[in-house]
């Protein structure tokens, strides 16, 4: 039962346009949401994240959007770059049976020059 | 230095050998995971210590024997591994133990990219 949801496993955008990333979850347990970034070969790393308590943050070009009614997370990333080409995850933390952090499957994003 | 790192990069090992893993961060972290990640799917926690002691393990096969041996270092232990093992194991360390509920951001290593034959 996948409690992360990222539904789009790739998406391709022009430079200079808007990427939307978007994530769905079913535990109303989770309290903290998390977007990460994978290159290839690396570990992922923390990108921006977001409070239960918030609807929105934001961090230069990276923006997260929270609807806690519709248990669904989006990212916005403007402009796009070429560099933003990645795999994004999506994760929810919160004290599912003890303290954890469930990651979605991931979308690929490809930022076209 | 906000890094995590883990070795080998690499590993192939047979099902009747024994190898470990290992990880070391030198942030002052307090909590350090250990994850499977599988192609194409999402990195899966298999346990988190929590001041040095193991506080999660997610139902993970006995033939992976986690060890914490001081705050800075962790270690995933490897014996008699199946094929279906093979996978990318990443490290994990966040400052906090996640007493409130997992607010605290995790740095992840690169991995450790394992082969079982």
């Amino acid at each position: 039962d996948q409690q992360v949801k990222q539904n789009s496993p790739s998406l391709s955008v022009q430079e200079g346009r808007i990427s939307i990333l978007n994530c769905d979850y079913t535990n109303s347990m989770f309290d903290y949401f998390l977007w990460y970034k994978k290159y290839p070969a690396e570990g992922p790393t923390f990108l921006i994240s977001i409070s239960s308590i918030k609807d929105k943050n934001e961090d230069g070009r990276f923006t997260v959007f929270l609807n806690k009614s519709a248990k669904h997370l989006s990212l916005h990333i403007v402009p796009s770059q070429p560099g933003d080409s990645a795999v994004y995850f999506c994760a929810a933390s919160g004290y599912t049976g003890g303290f954890k952090t469930i990651f979605g499957a991931g979308t690929r994003l490809f930022v076209k020059a | 230095d906000t890094e995590v790192t883990q070795t080998p990069k690499h590993l192939v090992m047979g099902m009747t050998n024994k190898k470990s893993l290992k990880c070391e961060q030198h942030m002052g972290h307090r909590a350090m995971y250990w994850y499977k990640q599988k192609a194409k799917k999402p990195p899966e926690l298999m346990f988190v210590y929590s001041y040095e002691k193991l506080s999660i393990n997610e139902s993970v096969p006995s033939r992976f024997s986690p060890e914490c041996p001081n705050s800075s270092l962790l270690n995933l232990h490897l014996h008699a591994l199946q094929p279906e093992d093979s996978a990318l194991y990443l490290c994990a360390s966040s400052q906090t133990p996640g007493v409130a509920g997992g607010r605290e951001t995790q740095y992840f290593g690169p991995g450790t990219r394992l082969l079982v034959l």
